[in-house]
């Protein structure tokens, strides 16, 4: 298996709402990474684990928690999310290599709306 | 600090003509750097990593350490090759990447 899964591909829901967005890999990767994108800019870098543990938290608002329960699945717990909020959810895997490239492998991602 | 510049917000050629997207980078040590692709509607491809030297699809980059540039080139462009391209760069021991804010092409018919 050579790709990164996520699940839903598309969520509505309202600002008193608890979700989860959840991604899953098979590829032995050690590191995951949560991004959130709008519509034609690039993605931007929510979180990152690195062997199940978060590594990089880059000021996210606490209404995103994320969880790594083990080395294939990485979730996103979403709660009273403001509208702007809205945007394209991806999720990334790399293989953690001491030297050399790690190369990011990204999900389809999941379609947010929050209403 | 670590930046990519892709100064084409949007570029248009014709079907059969030659295409460059540009891609700058500002780092101090030796970068890593990728194209990745995003058709409408799909999901962040990797198109092309300097390390590898590669051609895919037609496309090739040449990392320019002098002018910190990885401009990606096609020499024909097809209208399959219509998406948005972002550059970006991994600095180092650093696990992110910092994309470009990315360039939408269209290859005309």
């Amino acid at each position: 298996d050579t790709e990164v899964t996520q699940t839903p591909k598309h969520l509505v829901m309202g600002m008193t709402n608890k979700k989860s967005l959840k991604c899953e890999q098979h590829m032995g990767h050690r590191a995951m990474y949560w991004y959130k994108q709008k519509a034609k800019k690039p993605p931007e870098l929510m979180f990152v684990y690195s062997y199940e543990k978060l590594s990089i938290n880059e000021s996210v608002p606490s209404r995103f928690s994320p969880e790594c329960p083990n080395s294939s699945l990485l979730n996103l717990h979403l709660h009273a999310l403001q509208p702007e909020d809205s945007a394209l959810y991806l999720c990334a895997s790399s293989a953690v290599v001491e030297t050399g490239t790690e190369t990011q492998y990204f999900g389809p991602g999941t379609r947010l709306l929050v209403l | 600090a670590q930046r990519v510049t892709q100064p084409e917000k949007l570029l248009s050629v014709f079907k059969g003509a030659p295409v460059e997207l540009k891609c700058n980078y500002s780092y101090s040590g030796s970068p890593e750097l990728f194209w990745y692709v995003q058709y409408s509607r799909q999901r962040l491809q990797l198109l092309l990593r300097h390390i590898s030297r590669e051609s895919i699809k037609g496309f090739t980059a040449d990392l320019n350490k002098g002018e910190t540039s990885f401009h990606l080139k096609k020499p024909f462009a097809q209208e399959e090759d219509s998406a948005m391209y972002y550059c970006a760069l991994r600095g180092g021991s650093a696990r992110q990447l910092t994309f470009g804010s990315g360039t939408q092409l269209t290859v005309l018919p």
